[in-house]
């Protein structure tokens, strides 16, 4: 089943904060997040595990609700580089087999 | 460290040709993985490769579509007769794992551009 994402796309100022939601009808082991910018592959940024266990880079935080299956990527102090499209992958089968969402799309304008 | 390589970056076929795409993943991962990438939607999983075991090709359409990875290192996905429908970015990715292990990091490589006339 695959995750819903929320917005679907987003429109910031350099400096503004954003949220992009993830969410399953599933019950799951892990939520990872990609960002992708045009014709270019996925780059990692976070994964967050089931039990509270987070692996990623510094300055992007997220959340995970276990209980509603949800995940929530925060984007705070944006910067043009944070443009691109944000995908939330699923996993709930405990295989590393991931589901991925229709994507956020996110455009930071100076 | 290199990352995943793919090959070719491009390529574009009439509908009922054949093509192959090729991929070596980040030395040491014993996962790989197929994704097929449809304009404006997210990566969706075709195959996934412990090794040179299959773990998961529930999605692959296995009338036209084969794939393999012989010596658990690269590996081959290949579209026989090819359709319309198939033009899309086809990515490789790999993870370390090494067993049933939750949660590890995918790294993708740059994808493969396939456009059917």
């Amino acid at each position: 089943q695959q995750p819903v994402q929320s917005p679907q796309a987003v429109i910031l100022r350099e400096g503004e904060d954003a949220v992009i939601n993830c969410s399953s009808s599933k019950a799951l082991y892990s939520v990872h997040w990609y960002r992708q910018k045009h014709g270019e592959a996925p780059v990692f940024l976070m994964i967050l595990l089931k039990g509270g266990e987070q692996k990623g880079h510094e300055k992007i935080s997220a959340s995970f609700n276990e209980k509603k299956q949800q995940s929530s990527l925060y984007l705070t102090a944006s910067q043009l580089s944070y443009s691109g499209t944000y995908f939330c992958g699923t996993e709930t089968s405990g295989y590393s087999t991931l589901t991925f969402g229709k994507g956020t799309m996110l455009l930071v304008s100076p | 460290e290199a990352g995943v390589a793919q090959s070719p970056r491009y390529k574009i076929i009439e509908k009922r040709q054949s093509v192959a795409f090729w991929c070596n993943p980040i030395s040491g991962h014993a996962t790989l993985y197929w994704y097929q990438q449809i304009l404006g939607q997210g990566p969706k999983l075709l195959i996934q490769f412990q090794n040179n075991g299959v773990v998961d090709d529930s999605q692959l359409p296995k009338d036209r579509f084969s794939a393999e990875r012989l010596k658990g290192v690269d590996s081959t996905l290949k579209i026989q007769p090819a359709k319309l429908e198939d033009s899309a970015v086809y990515l490789c990715a790999s993870s370390q794992n090494r067993g049933s292990v939750s949660g590890e990091t995918q790294y993708f490589g740059p994808g493969t551009r396939l456009l059917v006339l």
